[in-house]
């Protein structure tokens, strides 16, 4: 159970494109998910928070802009990289939270690999 | 603000061989503590969640600690495998939105 999955799992783009990767809880509700970075041998950097129905909040440095976040339903949640730059190039993995385990528990996608060229 | 430290960045331990993985927090209000493993390219697998109200956790050869007032938890693999080669990241939720602030990482490679 807690299964959450993200398509694509690796995409390449051209610079000065958007590209939208998906996030879906499979099996419950997830009413919170949230959205991350991962740039080579460092460590996750929460980007967002998203809850079901309201604007995402988004951490401070993060262009709210140029990384769109729609959460329009209890088992989806979108992120849409516009204008893709190379620096944009990162490992993106989302989490949900919701009815499965603990209040504060997190379940994770699988990432996404975006590389713009 | 939460920070997260592991410590070391990289080991490498014959087979066969016990080891501690060290994490360090610097606020001690903390919902949980959670360690995940995350193999080349790939993405998190939770290894073990620990409750702010629990002090250990274990699920087979691994073994997580939690001194919630000292900001330190400890993650015990016995007899390692290579298999156990991976990076190790902990992760504390402090609470304010159940954000998760991850630790640095510690990359295990275990040698046969």
């Amino acid at each position: 159970g807690a299964v959450v999955s993200q398509h694509p799992s690796w995409v390449i783009c051209k610079s000065g494109t958007s590209v939208k990767i998906e996030c879906r809880s499979l099996d419950f509700q997830a009413t919170t998910m949230f959205w991350y970075r991962q740039f080579p041998k460092q460590s996750l950097m929460l980007m967002a928070t998203s809850n079901e129905g309201s604007k995402a909040t988004y951490e401070q440095g993060v262009e709210k802009d140029k990384f769109l976040i729609n959460h329009a339903s209890l088992t989806l949640s979108t992120l849409t990289v516009t204008s893709a730059h190379p620096e944009d190039s990162s490992f993106y993995i989302c989490s949900a939270r919701g009815e499965r385990g603990s209040l504060h528990e997190q379940y994770f996608g699988p990432g996404t690999r975006l590389t713009v060229t | 603000k939460q920070e997260v430290t592991q410590i070391p960045a990289a080991l490498s331990v014959p087979e066969g061989e016990n080891l501690v993985l060290n994490c360090s927090f610097t606020d001690s209000a903390i919902y949980n503590l959670q360690w995940f493993r995350q193999d080349p390219g790939k993405g998190l697998t939770s290894l073990l969640l620990i409750q702010s109200s629990q002090r250990e956790q274990t699920s087979g050869r691994l073994n997580a600690s939690l001194d919630k007032s000292s900001g330190r938890s400890t993650l015990y693999i016995a007899a390692s495998q290579p298999g156990d080669s991976a990076t190790y990241l902990c992760a504390v939720n402090t609470g304010t939105a159940s954000k998760l602030t991850f630790g640095t990482g510690t990359r295990l490679q275990v040698t046969l």
